[in-house]
């Protein structure tokens, strides 16, 4: 069965940066591209940006495009998201989901990891 | 503020029908398939409706997705206690070039 598993929670100073993993199984890698989703605490779901997985093109949220870098490591099957300057607004659970493509972009998120919980705190 | 808005609670009783309704705009729901999503407490996300009407496998007819103008509708028939969590409409913005999310609704089974 398809699975996403994603790296263990972390504890970052603001100011630091993060990076969370995301294991792919099950399927072609390549054959799906990989986006990232993230929900602070009592929150909703916020859109981050999405990668292929076939050339490593990026298209990010504008909100974090300045600090965000997503990348794949396509011989181990595995997705990442580095976020830079974190700020405490950054606290939350960071999901990695399969996107199915669509054409110009993903026509969906049709497999989820767990979550990363990411605590920004002084 | 998210730019697709959903009422932030539903509810209904055992069996009943609940409709969760998702605004958005030309840009988006206006021209742009409609993703649901459902998240049970402690859970990730699970697609349950894309495209706006289809169910992905494995997923019970009691869902059904659909959409006028930048409006979008799920309904749930037959409801069940095990459904109760949040609930989250997606779709594509042409303008901000990317996928924005409703605020999602909370569905209470009474």
């Amino acid at each position: 069965q398809v699975q996403l598993v994603q790296s263990g929670a972390e504890v970052k100073k603001p100011g630091a940066a993060v990076k969370v993993s995301c294991k792919a199984s099950s399927y072609t890698f390549t054959n799906f591209d990989i986006s990232w989703v993230r929900q602070a605490p009592g929150q909703g779901l916020e859109w981050m940006g999405w990668i292929s997985t076939k050339n490593g093109n990026t298209n990010y949220a504008q909100k974090v495009k300045d600090r965000v870098t997503m990348t794949t490591d396509t011989s181990t099957s595995v997705a990442y998201m580095e976020l830079r300057s974190l700020r405490s607004d950054d606290t939350a659970i960071y999901y990695c989901a399969r996107a199915v493509a669509g054409g110009t972009y993903p026509r969906d998120f049709d497999y989820w990891g767990q979550g990363t919980l990411v605590t920004v705190s002084s | 503020q998210s730019v697709v808005t959903q009422p932030p609670s539903a509810s209904g009783t055992p069996g009943q029908t609940v409709t969760i309704s998702c605004s958005g705009g030309s840009s988006n729901i206006g021209s742009n398939p409609v993703n649901w999503y459902q998240q049970l407490p402690g859970s990730a996300p699970k697609l349950l409706i894309y495209a706006t009407s289809y169910r992905p496998s494995g997923v019970p007819d009691r869902f059904s997705g659909s959409k006028s103008g930048t409006s979008a509708s799920l309904a749930i028939s037959g409801l069940r206690s095990e459904e109760e969590g949040d609930y989250y409409c997606a779709a594509w913005d042409a303008s901000l070039n990317g996928w924005v999310f409703g605020g999602g609704t909370k569905l209470t089974v009474l």
